[in-house]
């Protein structure tokens, strides 16, 4: 079974640009959980989408979003690029059964986000 | 609101010798706790999950976790390192239901010496 894509798995930006990164989940899952790393914060929740619906969301400003397709691919996108943004930004996949903490998560390789 | 401190953000160890890994985790309810492995420039790969069953949880490559309450620990342990272990390790917590998503430590850098 294939794993979790992120594509691309590289960006670079300039401050002001907006991004959208995507994701798709093993196939099955109906839950994506999308996460931000950086060596300050380390790793972040941003949200959950699952059935193509937001059901969690960590404590970022609305300039993160997202959204899920019904084949339950995800996109993410970030408008008004700052450069605290920059970023690995990693998407994982579950079934979906219990919320984005619970269930078992199989993370994506990553989309390494530079903002200039 | 939960949280996890990973003690020391690198650890050193020879090739054979145990590895410990600490985590410890603070939470007003039962969580499900985990523990993760990221190799350079890849994603997050689970090692094992704890979610009550059983205290001691056996994971993937020879890695075993023991969940002790009344330390609020959930410290990973492997018999004897491999070369191949070299890699950013991170305990996770979550509480039950899952609502907030994962709670990272800031991870642990394992090195290995031959």
């Amino acid at each position: 079974k294939a794993g979790v894509t992120q594509t691309p798995r590289y960006l670079i930006k300039t401050r002001g640009q907006q991004v959208t990164l995507s994701c798709s989940p093993i196939s099955g899952h109906r839950s994506v959980s999308w996460y931000q790393q950086t060596p300050g914060q380390g790793l972040q929740f941003l949200f959950e989408y699952f059935s193509e619906t937001q059901r969690n969301k960590g404590n970022f400003p609305g300039r993160f979003s997202g959204r899920q397709f019904s084949n339950s691919r995800s996109e993410m996108n970030v408008s008004t690029l700052e450069l605290g943004d920059s970023a690995l930004y990693l998407c994982a996949s579950s079934l979906g059964v219990q919320g984005a903490g619970t269930d078992t998560q199989y993370f994506g390789p990553g989309t390494r986000l530079t903002v200039l | 609101a939960q949280s996890v401190t990973q003690l020391g953000s690198h650890v050193s160890v020879s090739e054979g010798a145990l590895v410990l890994l600490r985590c410890n985790y603070s939470s007003s309810v039962p969580p499900y706790l985990f523990w993760y492995v990221q190799y350079p420039n890849q994603g997050l790969q689970l090692l094992l999950k704890y979610t009550s069953a059983a205290t001691l949880v056996k994971g993937i490559n020879g890695f075993e976790a023991e969940f002790k309450k009344s330390e609020t620990s959930f410290h990973l342990t492997k018999p004897s390192a491999h070369m191949s272990d070299a890699a950013e390790y991170f305990c996770a917590v979550s509480l039950s239901g899952g609502a907030d998503g994962l709670t990272f430590g800031k991870g642990t850098h394992l090195i290995i010496q031959p």
